[in-house]
C-alpha cells in the first residue's frame, strides 16, 4: 500500500506526559498537512509543510505542539505535556504542490489522554 | 468568516433511491470546494472536487456534487444509494486559496435495504 501512513495508530498516555505521532506521505508528495479531528467534528487545520518548510501554523496549535519534516519526507508531531483536551484524532494528509490538489489522508493516530 | 456547513448531521434514503447530501459555504472569493468519506476504522478517502468550470462534478463510487455560487452551494449527490454507501461524508473548502481545507461536521449517511 502506497498511501499515507500514520504511527501508532492508538496511544493512550497519562496526563502530562509527551507524545510524538510520525506520518509518512505518498512519497512523490511534497506537501504534508497535519489536522485534528475530535467526535462529532470535521478535521481541523494544525500545520502545514512544502518539502521541509513548516508554512503555516494554527492558532490551534499552541505552544505544547511541535511539528518537523526534517528531510522532507516524514514529519513528526510532538506534544508536549499533555492535556485531557488534547485527546482527538490526529490526521496526516498529504498531496502534490499545487493549491487544489486533493489531499491524501491516513488513518489517523488516535489519542487518549488520561 | 469563511466556512463550511453541512445542515444535516444524519440522512436516510432507502436503497435504489437517490440521496443528496448537502453543503454550503461562506466566502468572498471562489473556492475550491471537496467531498471526502470516512468509513469506520479508516482514513477519510477522497470523492470528488470542484475548481473551476463545469458546474456539475463527476467522482468516485458513481457520486457527483453539483456547484451553485448562486446559493453558494455544493450538495453531494447519487441517482441510486448503496448500502455500502452508508458512512460519514465532509465537505471541505480551501476558501482563501491558501491550502488549508475547512472541513464541515459531517453528515452520517445511512442507507437501508
Amino acid at each position: 500500500d502506497t498511501g499515507v501512513s500514520q504511527d501508532p495508530r492508538h496511544k493512550i498516555t497519562k496526563r502530562g506526559q509527551n507524545v510524538t505521532f510520525r506520518c509518512d506521505p505518498i512519497s512523490e508528495h511534497n506537501r504534508l498537512y497535519w489536522y485534528r479531528q475530535t467526535l462529532g467534528q470535521g478535521p481541523e487545520f494544525l500545520t502545514y509543510f512544502q518539502n521541509e518548510a513548516q508554512l503555516e501554523k494554527s492558532r490551534l496549535l499552541s505552544d505544547r505542539f511541535s511539528a518537523e519534516r526534517p528531510k522532507g519526507s516524514f514529519s513528526t508531531l510532538e506534544i508536549q505535556r499533555t492535556e485531557q483536551g488534547d485527546s482527538a484524532m490526529y490526521l496526516c494528509a498529504s498531496s502534490v504542490t499545487l493549491t487544489y490538489n486533493e489531499q491524501f489522508f491516513g488513518p489517523g493516530t488516535r489519542l487518549t489522554v488520561l | 468568516a469563511q466556512s463550511v456547513a453541512q445542515p444535516e448531521d444524519q440522512v436516510n434514503v432507502a436503497e435504489g433511491n437517490p440521496l443528496t447530501v448537502k453543503c454550503t459555504y461562506s466566502v468572498s472569493g471562489n473556492p475550491y470546494l471537496f467531498w471526502y468519506v470516512q468509513y469506520p476504522n479508516r482514513g477519510l478517502q477522497f470523492l470528488l472536487k470542484y475548481i473551476t468550470g463545469d458546474n456539475l462534478v463527476k467522482g468516485s463510487y458513481g457520486f457527483e456534487a453539483e456547484f451553485n455560487k448562486s446559493q453558494t452551494s455544493f450538495h453531494l449527490k447519487k441517482p441510486s444509494a448503496l448500502v455500502s454507501d452508508s458512512a460519514l461524508y465532509f465537505c471541505a473548502g480551501d476558501l482563501t486559496d491558501t491550502d488549508k481545507l475547512i472541513f464541515g461536521t459531517g453528515t452520517r449517511l445511512q442507507v437501508f435495504p
